[in-house]
């Protein structure tokens, strides 16, 4: 049973950046034809995709986050990671990370709170 | 980019009612649309892909149908548990999400 785990600060000050991992276990990242996601959730309101990069290394962004985003894997630790740069309150939120193929998501981490304030 | 809008935004029912969601899209996707289930201080949790199919281990009291730009997400006898927020995904075009339905205890 593939599991994913979030980490990372949980306070980022404005203007900074905002760095995840996700560690996959379970199974291997870079076997089958996956992709890896991240999504955030402010408090009280919907998911907003960030950005996935396959398997391959390639990667695909959200056009309003495009610029300040940077999504990449490490093989070797079977993780994960997401750069935002930048930083305003408007990016306080819930960060999941998301493993799936081109048309679900199968498996979702827990959620981590990172909220941005000096 | 595709916009998936959802309706209602919020819905209150009783246990054994059958509940449907919309989900409708700003173009047309084919298939390529999830639903998925939250609840509070938990990940989403994935209950039909492709539209129409359930995903292993969900009840079937759960189905999805349409295709194109309209969908649906229909319980056909709510449970205690079944009460919680509601998300569509699709998949055409990168991915984004509906805004979400909020189901409520009546």
């Amino acid at each position: 049973q593939v599991q994913l785990q979030e980490s990372g600060p949980g306070l980022v000050k404005p203007s900074q950046t905002l760095s995840l991992t996700c560690t996959v276990s379970g199974g291997s990242i870079s076997s089958g034809s996956y992709y890896w996601s991240w999504i955030r959730q402010p408090a009280g309101k919907g998911l907003e995709w960030i950005g996935r990069i396959y398997t391959s290394g390639s990667t695909n962004y959200n056009p309003s986050l495009k610029s300040r985003v940077t999504i990449s894997v490490d093989t070797s630790k079977n993780q994960f990671s997401l750069k935002l740069s930048s930083v305003t309150a408007a990016d306080t939120a819930v960060y999941y990370c998301a493993g799936g193929g081109s048309r679900t998501y199968d498996y979702w981490g827990q959620g981590t709170l990172v909220t941005v304030s000096s | 980019a595709i916009q998936l809008t959802q309706s209602p935004s919020s819905l209150s029912a009783s246990v054994g009612d059958r509940v449907t969601i919309t989900c409708r899209a700003s173009q047309g996707i084919s298939s390529a649309l999830a639903w998925y289930q939250q609840k509070p201080g938990k990940a989403p949790k994935l209950l039909i892909y492709d539209a129409s199919s359930l995903e292993s281990g969900v009840p079937s009291r759960f189905s999805g149908s349409g295709s194109g730009t309209d969908f649906t997400l229909t319980i056909s006898s709510l449970q205690p548990e079944d009460f919680a927020t509601y998300y569509c995904q699709q998949f055409n075009s990168y991915t984004t999400f509906g805004q979400g339905t909020r189901l409520e205890i009546k």
